[in-house]
């Protein structure tokens, strides 16, 4: 029963280098989500899902790209690290009821310098 | 559109006293309200959900929450907070008018005295 799983838990990128966040939930959750979180600033939505093959931005997609190929998986893609994508990174999932319980995973703190 | 007010950023508590963590929230229709407690270098953990009836809510950990329409608020209680309580928690509000975005406050600090 793992839930909603992160990978990796920590990365320190070199400035304009790219990386993926990967994001996997075994839940068949159709909604996903990825936030940021900064100190202070509670979370902040990136981009969201709705279902395999449909994304959306959030309230702060700049120099972010996601995926939805499956269900199951939602990988965050940063194309050219800039250090204010310093934070702490979370995805999350939903199933379709509209409850809006969102269950997260443990978070990817990704340093840029 | 949907906003969340957690008015303090840090509380702090002696250990055994009781707490109350506030919440206001912003949205036109009846919201879905939702607290959630993350502790240091973990994700986010509900902690207990007001969707409808009751409007006294309990949740996990001894946690109970109150809805109140006319001062829309949604605020968190315990009659007696341990050591381990010290946290994050964050208020959320989500839509039961369809939209599958919930909308959270900044959080607020929970600093536990011995």
């Amino acid at each position: 029963n793992a839930g909603v799983t992160q990978t990796p838990k920590f990365r320190i990128l070199k400035i304009g280098q790219s990386m993926t966040l990967q994001c996997t939930q075994d839940m068949n959750h159709n909604y996903m989500y990825w936030y940021r979180q900064d100190p202070g600033m509670g979370l902040k939505l990136i981009y969201y899902s709705v279902g395999a093959g449909i994304t959306d931005k959030g309230e702060v997609p700049n120099g972010y790209n996601v995926s939805r190929s499956t269900t199951e998986d939602f990988p965050l893609r940063l194309e050219l690290a800039a250090p204010s994508q310093t934070s702490v990174y979370f995805c999350a999932s939903s199933d379709s009821s509209g409850a809006n319980v969102l269950t997260f995973g443990a978070g990817s703190r990704l340093t840029v310098l | 559109a949907q906003s969340v007010t957690q008015p303090d950023i840090h509380i702090t508590v002696s250990e055994g006293a009781s707490l109350e963590l506030r919440c206001n929230y912003s949205y036109g229709a009846t919201p879905y309200l939702f607290w959630y407690v993350q502790s240091p270098g973990q994700g986010l953990q509900l902690l207990l959900k007001y969707f409808s009836g009751d409007t006294l809510v309990q949740g996990i950990k001894g946690f109970e929450a109150e809805f109140k329409r006319s001062q829309s608020s949604f605020n968190l209680r315990k009659p007696s907070v341990h050591w381990s309580d010290a946290a994050e928690y964050f208020c959320a509000v989500g839509s039961s008018g369809g939209s599958y975005i919930p909308t959270f406050g900044r959080g607020t600090s929970l600093i536990v005295h011995p």
